[in-house]
């Protein structure tokens, strides 16, 4: 059974680009989870979606948007990238709203 | 919303010793208090995690207690392995975004042999 799959795995972009982070959850999880992690800090919720429905929004940017699909896989989007938002990005599915989260091995992204 | 504190930092223990993580949130209405691993270029793995209906649990090696009253929660490893090196992340369930994670800065774990 697979895990929480992310999509690409390591990414460099240019200071003003957009990037899009591809997330597949666990299968028959409903719920996923965006966190950036900067190096030697806890990851920082961005956003949870369940149900295709967003659920909570952490502090970030309106630059910062994501979206959950009918079959639960999520996208995260970031606009006008700053050289701030580099980052490993996480993703995390959890079976229900309330239940144990479990993580992908996270997109790696570097804005120069 | 929602505050995490962790410490320490760091901490260092010989092979064979217990370690102590501390951990204080700020939302009384979190429910839920997992802990996760990570190993360096890995993902957070969970290894525990306690309900505000428990006071304590325990898998093997690893335990959490938590103290609703002073809003603070610990993990425990006994008998300390070189494998156990790692950073160590708490988090608590804040209800004020859903139900996602608030994560503590995290510990790093070193254990020497």
């Amino acid at each position: 059974d697979a895990g929480v799959t992310q999509s690409p795995t390591h990414l460099i972009k240019t200071r003003g680009q957009h990037v899009t982070l591809r997330c597949s959850p666990i299968s028959g999880h409903k719920s996923v989870s965006w966190y950036q992690q900067v190096l030697g800090q806890g990851p920082q919720f961005i956003f949870q979606y369940y149900e295709k429905e967003e659920r909570g929004r952490g502090n970030f940017p309106d630059r910062f948007s994501a979206r959950q699909f009918p079959n639960y896989s999520s996208e995260l989007n970031v606009n006008a990238l700053l050289l701030g938002d580099s980052a490993l990005y996480l993703c995390a599915s959890s079976l229900e709203l309330r239940t144990e989260a479990f993580f992908g091995q996270g997109t790696r992204l570097t804005v120069v | 919303g929602e505050n995490v504190e962790q410490h320490p930092s760091t901490l260092s223990v010989q092979e064979g010793d217990s370690a102590v993580i501390k951990c204080t949130y700020s939302d009384s209405a979190s429910n839920y208090f997992p802990w996760y691993k990570q190993e360096l270029g890995k993902r957070p793995q969970l290894i525990i995690d306690i309900r505000s209906n428990v006071g304590e649990k325990k898998d093997q090696r690893i335990a959490v207690t938590l103290n609703k009253t002073a809003k603070h929660f610990s993990l425990h490893i006994t008998e300390t392995q070189p494998e156990d090196s790692a950073v160590y992340f708490c988090a608590a369930s804040s209800h004020q975004a859903g139900t996602a994670l608030i994560f503590g800065k995290g510990t790093t774990l070193s254990v020497s042999s």
